[in-house]
């Protein structure tokens, strides 16, 4: 595997289930993020973690819970959702070195949809 | 705070003709500007950048983007489009201040549409 996976890539849940959406880098990266990706609207930034330290959260509902184990693995959990959080999730990587000016490479995305 | 503008949410274009997709910024600080790209059922990739020195910056699949300080601009421009550059593009802002990682504000998108 090269770049940015995330599993699964498609996701039908119920607002009562609890799952999990993973992202995984193969980059050698230290920096990892979580995108929304609504239709019509721009990209919103979740959650932030470098250096394996959640350093954002965008004032994102608590029944989003991230996880980040180590500096290669990312993940989303997910319990009680609302209809409204069906969306593309946006996983993204980068390499901690110039601050702002640094590239994120992104994932394929999962495809969310909450009934 | 920062801010991105996209104006045209859809350009459709004929293939081999010059596009042009427009972004604007809003910043009291100088920022870093970026174009990245989305084709169907993919995550996004980076384009080009700019981060200092000369204004015109070329990018991969004979991209290149402008910045214009004073009209706030980075307006992204392609010679001659080909089918294979249907996608969305967005255009994003960040801050050299950050303290950590890297804190994108994305635009709304722009959809290019390439007919034969």
């Amino acid at each position: 595997e090269t770049g940015v996976t995330q599993t699964p890539r498609h996701l039908v849940m119920g607002m009562t289930n609890k799952k999990s959406l993973k992202c995984e880098q193969h980059l050698g990266h230290n920096a990892m993020y979580w995108y929304k990706q609504s239709a019509k609207k721009p990209l919103e930034l979740m959650f932030v973690y470098s250096l394996e330290e959640r350093v954002e959260n965008n004032s994102v509902p608590s029944r989003f819970s991230p996880e980040c184990p180590n500096s290669s693995h990312l993940f989303l959990h997910l319990h009680t959702l609302q209809p409204e959080d069906s969306a593309l999730y946006l996983c993204a990587s980068s390499q901690v070195f110039n601050r702002g000016a640094d590239t994120q490479y992104f994932g394929p995305g999962t495809r969310l949809t909450v009934l | 705070a920062q801010s991105v503008t996209q104006l045209d949410s859809q350009v459709p274009v004929f293939e081999e003709a010059p596009v042009e997709l427009r972004c604007n910024y809003s910043s009291s600080v100088s920022v870093y500007l970026f174009w990245y790209v989305q084709y169907p059922n993919q995550g996004l990739q980076l384009l080009l950048k700019y981060l200092s020195g000369s204004t015109l910056v070329k990018g991969i699949n004979g991209f290149e983007a402008e910045f214009n300080k004073s009209q706030t601009s980075f307006h992204l421009r392609k010679p001659s489009v080909h089918i294979s550059d249907t996608a969305e593009y967005f255009c994003a802002v960040s801050d050299p201040g950050y303290s950590s990682a890297s804190k994108i504000i994305f635009g709304s998108g722009t959809r290019l549409s390439i007919r034969p």
